[in-house]
Parts: structure tokens; sequence; C-alpha cells
């Protein structure tokens, strides 16, 4: 029952901005979106997090849409560093359980 | 902060052993979680803890796999007896939560453990 869904795979350039996009077309009112990444065999990474509003922390911005019904995350300066596999959750924030997708494999190019 | 530790990060083992994976959870973080990762199948959870308590253990594949959680500082995932297609990285997560029950959202990932069955 997959509640996202994102391309399997993007190319972004050095030093440009890497735009994620997710649907989530049938999220609730009480979940939220968040964002995770992973590095090569690491251990998945946490980025950001909203409702409805659009946040920024040092990682990164989410853009969700008035409607909640898709969110952009958006690395504004891409290294070759953030090169990984990028998974969009939606989740009830009284809900502990976390699934995982199939993500976003992001390949930043030189 | 020594973040999420688990060991060992490689096994290597023969089918029909038992395999012990061990984690040690963020000191003051009260939620734990096994994950399973395989190229086919992708992370799945598989079992998590509040305040050392099974919670859900619905994503257990079956009766060969059995988590414990003694203490706050200390986590088990045996497979017993261990076959091959139990071959995968195991990871383990812990979070805070807040107000005691609801998760942060924030989980804090361990480096793995890779499991391979002969």
């Amino acid at each position: 029952d997959a509640k996202t869904t994102q391309p399997p795979s993007m190319d972004c350039a050095e030093g440009r901005a890497a735009n994620l996009p997710c649907n989530h077309s049938t999220i609730s009112g009480n979940e939220y979106v968040y964002w995770y990444r992973q590095i090569h065999s690491q251990g998945p990474q946490y980025i950001i997090h909203g409702l409805k509003n659009n946040e920024t922390n040092e990682m990164a911005s989410l853009i969700i849409t008035e409607d909640r019904k898709s969110s952009t995350l958006i690395l504004p300066h891409a290294t070759l560093r953030d090169t990984a596999v990028y998974y969009c959750i939606v989740r009830p924030y009284n809900f502990n359980k976390f699934y995982f997708g199939s993500g976003t494999k992001l390949n930043v190019k030189p | 902060d020594a973040g999420v530790i688990q060991s060992p990060r490689h096994e290597v083992t023969e089918m029909g052993q038992e395999v012990t994976l061990r984690c040690k959870p963020i000191s003051g973080h009260n939620s734990l979680f096994w994950y399973r990762q395989t190229m086919m199948r992708g992370l799945e959870l598989l079992i998590y803890f509040n305040n050392n308590v099974p919670i859900d253990d619905s994503g257990m594949p079956e009766d060969r796999f059995s988590a414990k959680m003694p203490n706050a500082s200390f986590s088990t995932l045996k497979i017993q007896p261990s076959e091959p297609r139990d071959s995968a990285v195991y990871f383990c997560a812990s979070g805070g939560l807040a107000g005691g029950r609801v998760g942060t959202g924030e989980l804090f990932f361990g480096e793995g453990s890779r499991l391979t069955v002969l």
C-alpha cells in the first residue's frame, strides 16, 4: 500500500539545486511529510519534515503544495556527497512506525 | 554522542546456525526499531519497542526471528535457525518520544549489520 510516489532516479549537476518531487495524493490531515536519505550502504539519515508550511533547515528546504498532495525536497547547492537514495514518507505524528518506499536515487554529477 | 551502535558489522554464517545481532541505542531515546534491507524488498520494519516494551512485531517474518530489549541501552535480534534468504543488512534505529508517546519523527540509524548466510 504505497502512500508516496517518487521517480526512481534523477540526475543533478554539482553546484545546482536538486529538486526531488514526491506525490502523496491520499495524505490525511494529521499526516506529516518526512524526508530521509541513505548514502550508499549507510543507515538512513533524517533530513526534514513538515505538515503544511514550507520548512528549511541547514540541509534542505521542503515545499508542500497548498492541497498537500505533493511536496518537493530542495537541496540548494548539490555536491557529490549528496548522491544518495532519498525517501519521502508520510506518517501521522502520533504514529511511531516509519515505512520506507523505494525512494529516488539522486546522482550528482561533476 | 556515539550514535546508535550495532554489532557485528559483518557476519558470515552457515545455514542452520544461530545469529545474534546487537544494538545500543542513543542514550535517552526511548523508542527502538529493527529494520531489514535487501535489494528485492528494500527497507522493511521488523519490530519496534517503546520504553523497552515490544509494541509491534508484525513485520517479523517468522518464528525464527525474535527480538528483545532487556533494558534501555541494549537490544538483540536473534535468528534461529538462520537460512540463506535471511541474508540482508539489518539496521537498528532509535528515536525520542515527545510527551512519552509520540515519536518526534527523527530516527537515528546505526551503520547496520551485514549478514550473509551460506
